[in-house]
C-alpha cells in the first residue's frame, strides 16, 4: 500500500531554519508535493519535486531523493506567519492523478 | 472563476438527514477532487473526476456517499443518512491533470457538523 511519514510537530524561533522530513512508500512514483495549511484555512500548494535534488522558491526549498524514498521541506528565516501545518503528498497508486497526503506536521514559530 | 468556490461554508445537520455540498472549480481545470479532513487530521481522499470520464470512487467510505459533476464543471457531494462520524471539513480541489508543478487549488471547504 501507500504511506507517508512525517513528524507530527516541529517548533522553532523566528529567524531560524527548520527542516520537515517526509518518507514515503508507493509504487509508480510521480513526484513529491508539499502543501501549507494555516489553521482554519485551505491547503495551498508550495512545491513539487519530480527529480532528485533541491528546488528553491524564496525562503522555502524542497528536496527529493528517489533512491531513499525521502524528501524534505526547508524553511529559512522563519517568520511567525509560517506557523501552520505542512503536508507532503504523492500521487495515488489507484486513483488517477489524485494525491495521497501525509498526516501533516504542525510548525509552531515563536518570537 | 478566480478560485475554487465551495458552498455552504458551514452546515449543521441532524443525524439521519441528507446533505449536499457544492464545489465550483477553476475554469479550465479538468480534474476535480473531494477530500475530507477531520479535526487535526490529514486529508482523506474521497473521489476524483477527470474530464468526462467515469469518476474514481475508490476513496468513498461507504455507499452513503456519492458525487456527481455536471457538464465537466460544478460538482456536488451528497451524504445520505448522515452520521456523527461524518462531521469534518469537506475540501474540494481542482487542477490541470496531472497537477504536477501547478499543484491543486483548494476551496475553503465546507465544515459539516452532524448533531
Amino acid at each position: 500500500g501507500q504511506s507517508l511519514e512525517q513528524p507530527s510537530e516541529v517548533t522553532a524561533v523566528e529567524g531560524a531554519i527548520v527542516q520537515i522530513n517526509c518518507t514515503y512508500q508507493t509504487s509508480g512514483f510521480y513526484g513529491l508535493s508539499w502543501y501549507q495549511q494555516h489553521d482554519g484555512g485551505a491547503p495551498t500548494f508550495l512545491s513539487y519535486n519530480a527529480l532528485d535534488g533541491l528546488e528553491e522558491t524564496g525562503r522555502f526549498s524542497s528536496f527529493l531523493s528517489r533512491s531513499d524514498s525521502y524528501g524534505y521541506l526547508l524553511l529559512q528565516e522563519l517568520q511567525m506567519k509560517d506557523s501552520a501545518s505542512y503536508f507532503c503528498a504523492v500521487r495515488s497508486n489507484q486513483a488517477g492523478t489524485a494525491l495521497i497526503f501525509g498526516k501533516g506536521t504542525t510548525l509552531s514559530v515563536s518570537s | 472563476g478566480a478560485g475554487v468556490s465551495q458552498s455552504p461554508s458551514n452546515k449543521v445537520t441532524e443525524k439521519g438527514k441528507d446533505v449536499e455540498l457544492r464545489c465550483d472549480p477553476i475554469s479550465g481545470h479538468t480534474a476535480l477532487y473531494w477530500y475530507r479532513q477531520s479535526l487535526g487530521q490529514g486529508l482523506e481522499f474521497l473521489i476524483y473526476f477527470q474530464g468526462n470520464s467515469a469518476p474514481d470512487k475508490s476513496g468513498l467510505p461507504s455507499d452513503r456517499f456519492s458525487a456527481e459533476r455536471t457538464g465537466g464543471s460544478v460538482s456536488t457531494l451528497t451524504i445520505q443518512r448522515t452520521q456523527q462520524e461524518d462531521s469534518a471539513v469537506y475540501l474540494c480541489a481542482s487542477s490541470l491533470a496531472p497537477p504536477g508543478r501547478d499543484g491543486y487549488t483548494f476551496g475553503s471547504g465546507t465544515r459539516l457538523t452532524v448533531v
